[in-house]
């Protein structure tokens, strides 16, 4: 079965501090994953996904099959970060996303 | 710019009604999805299209059709509005099977 768990709703840290959001994923061959982000009145986006191996506003995920794991990181949290977040999944077809449940982080000063 | 737009942003309805949710795009996009938002269970596939008179059908598709008529539009029909159904919906569009989807502004319907 092709699943996504994002197991935090919620994660709250203080300005500065590490931040990582937790993405577990369930998948035959080779995944392509994705983190989304909704930052509040507006809409959600694209913030990075696996194959470009880039860092994005500070964010950097590594993908670790051997833990079926696409966490989403970053060593300093700024305040701007606050946002929901959503772990997605390419399905088996190919066809369209499957989406994590999302985690709210929350981070304050 | 191109853009994709959603309408009505909010709808407040009676169970029982037939409501139709907008989406356009202007990217020439062949791909749009429909998901709806819920806490609890984050954004769940309702429908999908791969191009004009193509639909597919997703993780949540009872109580929901679509159809294709155009490259630009993909309306979202409840036949018969069920309380259910209260969420927020997101159409999304997207050039090829990149995973890189763009997303409308969402709109929040509410079935009393």
């Amino acid at each position: 079965a092709q699943r996504v768990t994002q197991p935090e709703k919620l994660l709250s840290v203080f300005k500065g501090a590490p931040v990582e959001l937790k993405c577990n994923y369930s998948y035959s061959g080779s995944p392509e994953l994705f983190w989304y982000v909704q930052y509040s009145r507006q809409r959600l986006q694209l913030l990075l996904r696996h194959i470009s191996r880039e860092s994005i506003k500070g964010f950097t995920a590594d993908l670790n099959k051997g833990e079926t794991s696409f966490h989403l990181k970053k060593p300093f949290a700024q305040e701007e970060d606050s946002a929901m977040y959503y772990c997605a999944l390419l399905n088996q077809a190919g066809t369209a996303l499957i989406f994590g449940k999302g985690t709210t982080l929350s981070v304050s000063s | 710019d191109a853009e994709i737009t959603q309408s009505p942003r909010h709808k407040i309805t009676e169970t029982g009604r037939q409501v139709t949710l907008a989406c356009h795009q202007t990217w020439n996009h062949n791909n749009m999805f429909w998901y709806r938002q819920d806490l609890g269970h984050g954004l769940r596939l309702i429908h999908y299209s791969y191009g004009v008179q193509d639909t597919n059908k997703g993780e949540v598709s009872d109580g929901y059709s679509v159809s294709r008529s155009n490259t630009e539009d993909l309306p979202l029909t409840l036949e018969s509005a069920a309380s259910s159904q209260t969420s927020v919906y997101f159409c999304a569009s997207s050039v090829g099977n990149t995973g890189e989807l763009f997303f409308g502004e969402g709109s929040r319907l509410t079935v009393l």
